[in-house]
């Protein structure tokens, strides 16, 4: 079974909107993190924002927040005022913490984000 | 500032050719992973060093094998690439590998052709 589900092969959104990528996990380790990175067309993975299982507020880095809905099992990436260069990939990943494995980062299938001028 | 770096960029090699990738860190880091992604799928895990000790998945082919000389390099070497060998290669780092909050720093991979 897959572990990070993507629904959202290629999404496209206007310059200076706000978009939302989806992102639904599946474990059953208490204690995991989560991830979004950003894969633009040079290939470098940029790490964008972290939300971990126990943490109570949404993650925030400037532009990127996560809308981390526990019960649900999901940690959508919300990207406000959209620019053009945040046309990329973006990878949604989940590290599991209290069990063995933990050192192992389980990517999604990416969506690829295209924003329009 | 580069943090991860790895060499080539771009890498053409002949089927059955051996060739070797590196990556450097000036992180400092205990963990280093090597990640093969093909075109339009997600990164998937090859090995991974703590330190010195292997650590290999267990769909890894055979072909593929590491080195960890010191802790800034690591080399992944690909004794006879195949056509399916070709993609992009991507190194990454952590400072530890327990914790579900460690964050891995990714290198700006290396393009591989297989020919």
């Amino acid at each position: 079974a897959q572990k990070i589900t993507q629904t959202q092969p290629g999404m496209f959104v206007q310059e200076k909107e706000a978009v939302t990528l989806d992102c639904t996990y599946d474990t059953s380790d208490p204690s995991y993190g989560l991830f979004w990175y950003k894969q633009p067309s040079s290939g470098e993975m940029i790490f964008l924002i972290y939300q971990g299982s126990y943490d109570q507020q949404n993650a925030t880095e400037g532009r990127y927040s996560l809308n981390f809905q526990k019960a649900r099992k999901s940690a959508n990436l919300v990207i406000s005022a959209s620019q053009l260069g945040d046309s990329a990939m973006y990878f949604c990943a989940m590290r599991e913490g209290s069990q063995g494995g933990s050192e192992k980062l389980v990517f999604g299938k990416g969506t690829k984000l295209t924003v329009n001028p | 500032d580069a943090m991860v770096i790895q060499n080539p960029r771009y890498q053409v090699t002949q089927f059955g050719k051996p060739v070797t990738l590196s990556c450097s860190q000036t992180l400092n880091h205990n963990v280093m992973y090597w990640y093969q992604q093909k075109s339009s799928q997600a990164p998937k895990l090859l090995f991974h060093y703590y330190d010195k000790d292997f650590n290999n998945e267990a769909d890894t082919p055979d072909n593929f094998q590491s080195r960890r000389p010191n802790t800034s390099f690591c080399f992944l070497d690909i004794r006879s690439p195949g056509l399916g060998d070709a993609a992009m290669y991507l190194c990454a780092t952590s400072r530890d590998r327990a914790g579900e909050d460690n964050e891995q720093f990714f290198g700006p991979g290396t393009r591989l052709t297989v020919l």
